[in-house]
């Protein structure tokens, strides 16, 4: 079956300092979206991408989907305390049938030091 | 309050005993969602509905698992005989029908079995 896979698992950082996670998929995928979970909270939706090379940018976000819409990126520069959090990338599998079934990575946990 | 609201939000039974959760999603939203979330993961598909239809459950889903939304709007997730592996996060979301929209994620109940 569909598996996304996400890395690093962790990452501390010192507050200013950029962060990056990556995220895999073993099919292609139709969209891809990233969610943010704080500690003790629930996934909050980020963003979605749904274009073969795809970027997009929240302010110091920046989210990109490749080519071969199997992989994505989120880029957070200059990291802030308020970025604590996991962040999970998500997709649709594009060989699936549902609009239903999203596979989540296992996560990135962000740790920002100040 | 008009976010995804899920009751009750914690519980904790013995192996063995019967559990359900409810979930109410966003009023306006047609596809309701169950997931499962253990500690260090991201959350896991079990479940979907479009209205009252399910239209998708997960091949790992143990026939103990139940779930229902006979009025198209609140859902309902059964758990029979509970076993300690059921120990997890339930978490519920809801989203739009309209192709692969964005999810909003319910607090969860925190499910333990001893």
């Amino acid at each position: 079956g569909q598996q996304v896979m996400q890395i690093p698992q962790y990452q501390h950082v010192q507050e200013g300092e950029d962060f990056t996670t990556y995220c895999n998929s073993s099919t292609t995928l139709s969209n891809i979206q990233w969610y943010k979970q704080r500690p003790g909270g629930h996934p909050v939706f980020l963003i979605q991408l749904v274009k073969s090379g795809e970027v997009k940018k929240q302010k110091r976000l920046t989210f990109q989907f490749g080519e071969a819409k199997k992989n994505s990126s989120l880029h957070i520069t200059a990291t802030q305390t308020t970025d604590v959090g996991t962040y999970f990338c998500a997709g649709h599998d594009a060989g699936g049938t549902s609009y239903g079934k999203l596979t989540f990575g296992q996560g990135t946990i962000l740790t920002v030091h100040p | 309050d008009t976010g995804v609201s899920q009751n009750p939000r914690h519980k904790i039974t013995k192996r063995g005993q019967n559990v359900t959760f409810r979930c109410d999603p966003i009023s306006e939203h047609n596809r309701l969602y169950w997931y499962r979330q253990t500690l260090g993961q991201g959350p896991e598909f079990l479940t979907y509905f479009q209205n009252e239809a399910q239209l998708e459950k997960s091949r790992l889903l143990s026939d103990r698992f139940s779930a229902e939304r006979p009025k198209g709007s609140f859902s309902t997730l059964e758990i029979q005989r509970t076993e300690q592996g059921d120990s997890a996060m339930y978490l519920c979301a809801s989203s739009l029908a309209i192709s692969y929209n964005e999810q909003f994620f319910g607090p969860g109940t925190r499910l333990t079995v001893l």
